[in-house]
């Protein structure tokens, strides 16, 4: 069965450090999604992401935060220079096509801000 | 504006108990869409169910049962003779179509099945 993938599983920083998060959506999908989860708490919408520019965005994914589709299968959010307050599960999704698909979300990557 | 309230934060049952977990929403869209996913100590994100607004049927499966109720904007979700590895904790979700589809979490409820 075809699943989203994430990498890495944990990603430990400084703080003030660019950090990378990849994703590898579903081959067919078309719409991709970055969210958050800091421990604890809720899971926040970041970005959405189709055609190859952003959709929409939340108040969180300010100037700090990018996303990338550099290539047919990657799907990266970077974080240009990292905050405590950054630290929490990110999550990438995608679905498919247009219409309200179910969004499948990856295993997640951890990122701790030190 | 979207949102998904989840009121109950914490529940523990014993083993083979029936639970359900309240979900109330709120939107203003005619033509949403509502979620149930599962998040077990591992961390990653399951999906259990999608309901469209326009389909009030509630839905079986297996041990899990969705009731959902557009009077009363509510889409509960029942476990029945819970097992332990129900254990997670489940959020419900909002989509709605004019915002990219992007999903609105509730806070979810950590449940806990106790053998």
């Amino acid at each position: 069965e075809p699943e989203v993938t994430q990498t890495p599983s944990h990603q430990v920083t400084q703080m003030g450090q660019e950090v990378i998060l990849r994703c590898v959506p579903i081959s067919n999908h078309l719409y991709f999604y970055w969210y958050r989860q800091i421990l604890g708490q809720k899971v926040e919408f970041l970005v959405s992401f189709y055609n190859n520019e952003i959709s929409e965005k939340s108040e969180i994914f300010d100037d700090q935060f990018s996303v990338e589709r550099p290539d047919g299968s990657n799907f990266t959010l970077k974080i240009r220079s990292t905050k405590l307050e950054d630290s929490a599960m990110y999550f990438c999704a995608s679905r498919g096509g247009e219409g309200p698909d179910t969004q499948y979300f990856g295993p997640g990557t951890r990122l701790t801000v030190l | 504006a979207q949102k998904v309230t989840q009121a109950q934060t914490e529940i523990s049952v014993v083993e083979k108990e029936d639970v359900t977990l309240d979900c109330v929403y709120e939107t203003r869209d005619t033509t949403y869409y509502l979620f149930w996913y599962k998040q077990p100590p591992s961390g990653e994100l399951v999906f259990l169910i999608r309901r469209n607004s326009f389909d009030e049927q509630n839905e079986i499966s297996g041990r899990y049962s969705w009731n959902f109720q557009k009077s009363t904007s509510s889409f509960n979700f029942t476990i029945t003779a819970s097992q332990v590895v129900d254990s997670a904790v489940y959020f419900c979700a909002l989509s709605e179509g004019g915002s990219n589809y992007k999903l609105t979490f509730g806070k979810g409820t950590l449940l806990t099945v106790n053998p």
